[in-house]
């Protein structure tokens, strides 16, 4: 089974650069790594995706080693309306893939 | 219009009943997921349909059954309900199974079994 471990949780200020590292020793060959936010009371809303190097969007960017065994989600100047929940997600491949969310990394942000 | 609607948003209901919660999707996925949300915000998939068909049956109690009536819809009901099945349902759709595809998610039931 692949597994994703991350910080329970982080605080930041206002305006600061945020950088989450996702462990993912167990990733295969053909998994691609995809980062969630959950709100409270809301479902988890899709951010980035990679697979290797580096990815950027308009609202994060996601750094991916040469081994993939780590990831990290950047996000830019966070404000306060980014405190969420945020996932690191690896496919796992069991015959067919699912969505296995880890624990997450809990993010406050505080102004 | 939303993407991923789930009814209802809030369900209370008392021990032993039996309960229904409703998914649709207007995005033309093929495939169809419910996961639970406990009181931890633990994440965990239950259930994943593709056309139609039951692809993923995590470890979860005979008394959860999903159905799929077509590849919009995928309903999930609960028989005997109990205490620990409070929690947060989520339903996802997505285009295909790989893990380079993006799942949607919808606003959640909150199931609150008294």
């Amino acid at each position: 089974l692949a597994k994703t471990t991350q910080p329970i949780s982080m605080d930041s200020y206002e305006g600061q650069e945020v950088n989450i590292t996702c462990s993912h020793n167990n990733i295969a060959t053909n998994d691609y790594i995809t980062w969630y936010q959950q709100f409270p009371s809301q479902g988890p809303r899709f951010i980035i995706q990679g697979y290797k190097t580096k990815v950027t969007n308009e609202v994060a960017s996601l750094f991916i080693p040469a081994d993939r065994k780590s990831s990290t989600l950047s996000l830019p100047r966070v404000s306060l309306s980014d405190t969420a929940v945020y996932y690191c997600l690896v496919g796992d491949k069991e015959g067919t893939y699912k969505y296995i969310f880890g624990t997450g990394t809990r993010l406050k942000v505080l102004a | 219009d939303t993407a991923v609607s789930q009814t209802p948003k809030y369900l209370v209901t008392q021990m032993g009943n039996d309960k229904s919660i409703k998914c649709e999707q207007n995005l033309g996925h093929d495939t169809m997921y419910w996961y639970k949300q406990d009181s931890k915000k633990f994440l965990k998939i239950m259930f994943s349909y593709n056309n139609k068909e039951l692809i993923i049956n995590e470890t979860v109690p005979n008394r959860f059954s999903p159905k799929s009536p077509d590849k919009a819809h995928l309903n999930l009901h609960i028989n005997s309900l109990e205490l620990g099945d409070s929690a947060v349902y989520f339903c996802a759709s997505s285009h295909g199974q790989a893990t380079n595809t993006e799942a949607f998610f919808g606003q959640g039931t909150r199931l609150t079994v008294v």
